[in-house]
């Protein structure tokens, strides 16, 4: 089983509806966790971090389940400018001086259109 | 502040060839990595730093080498290009040296092509 899983999709929606992402990790000592947004050929750029108790900022929501060990993204009002990869992130202390390190999912595609 | 810098933004290898590709940041962060982001596959770390002079090897290291000797640059450097390190190379930085909940500054990429 793969450590960050995330359906590739893609998602096709059409404006205005509501979608929702799920990414599963394996590791129970995962300690934080992000959605990033990559727009074709350019560079990740945070969406936002998540929190235990759920954050939300604007129409975006995300909530993490550490009992099943997966996080959540719902993009609510969809617009055409939201159609991206959404990348989960996890992260766990693995690295020299234990540092914690970043593993991504594979990313999910989301194509909103009008 | 420029952020998160990448040279070059293409470059083209043949089999055999050695380059490095620079990484640098004026954001004062400690940690810095470097990623590979091939079809399919997502994002693979391939070393990561958390201060000058110290470096480790991510889940793809072979082929790469790294060093930090400042803590604006971060270059890696390929020893000798294959085929299979085709890809498009992502440079990272962070501030602190925990990486637990700190958000990931990006540049632009470098794709790289090997034939």
């Amino acid at each position: 089983r793969k450590e960050v899983e995330q359906d590739p999709g893609p998602f096709n929606v059409p404006e205005g509806a509501t979608v929702a992402f799920n990414c599963t990790y394996s590791n129970s000592a995962s300690q934080s966790f992000f959605w990033y947004r990559q727009d074709c050929r350019k560079e990740p750029k945070l969406l936002m971090s998540v929190y235990s108790s759920g954050n939300e900022d604007g129409r975006f929501t995300a909530q993490l389940n550490r009992a099943s060990q997966y996080i959540s993204l719902l993009i609510r009002d969809s617009k055409l400018s939201d159609s991206a990869t959404y990348l989960c992130v996890v992260n766990w202390a693995r690295g020299v001086r234990g540092s914690y390190i970043p593993t991504f999912g594979r990313g999910t595609s989301l194509i909103v259109h009008p | 502040n420029a952020g998160v810098t990448q040279t070059p933004k293409f470059q083209v290898l043949k089999t055999g060839q050695s380059m490095t590709l620079q990484c640098a940041q004026d954001m004062n962060h400690e940690y810095m990595s470097w990623y590979r982001q091939d079809p399919g596959m997502g994002l693979r770390l391939i070393h990561y730093s958390v201060g000058a002079g110290i470096t480790d090897q991510g889940e793809v290291p072979n082929g790469y080498n790294v060093s930090r000797s400042t803590t604006e640059d971060f270059p890696l450097r390929l020893l000798s290009a294959a085929p299979s390190q085709t890809s498009v190379y992502f440079c990272a930085s962070s501030p602190g040296t925990s990486g637990i909940y700190n958000e990931q500054f990006f540049g632009p990429g470098t794709r790289l092509t090997v034939l």
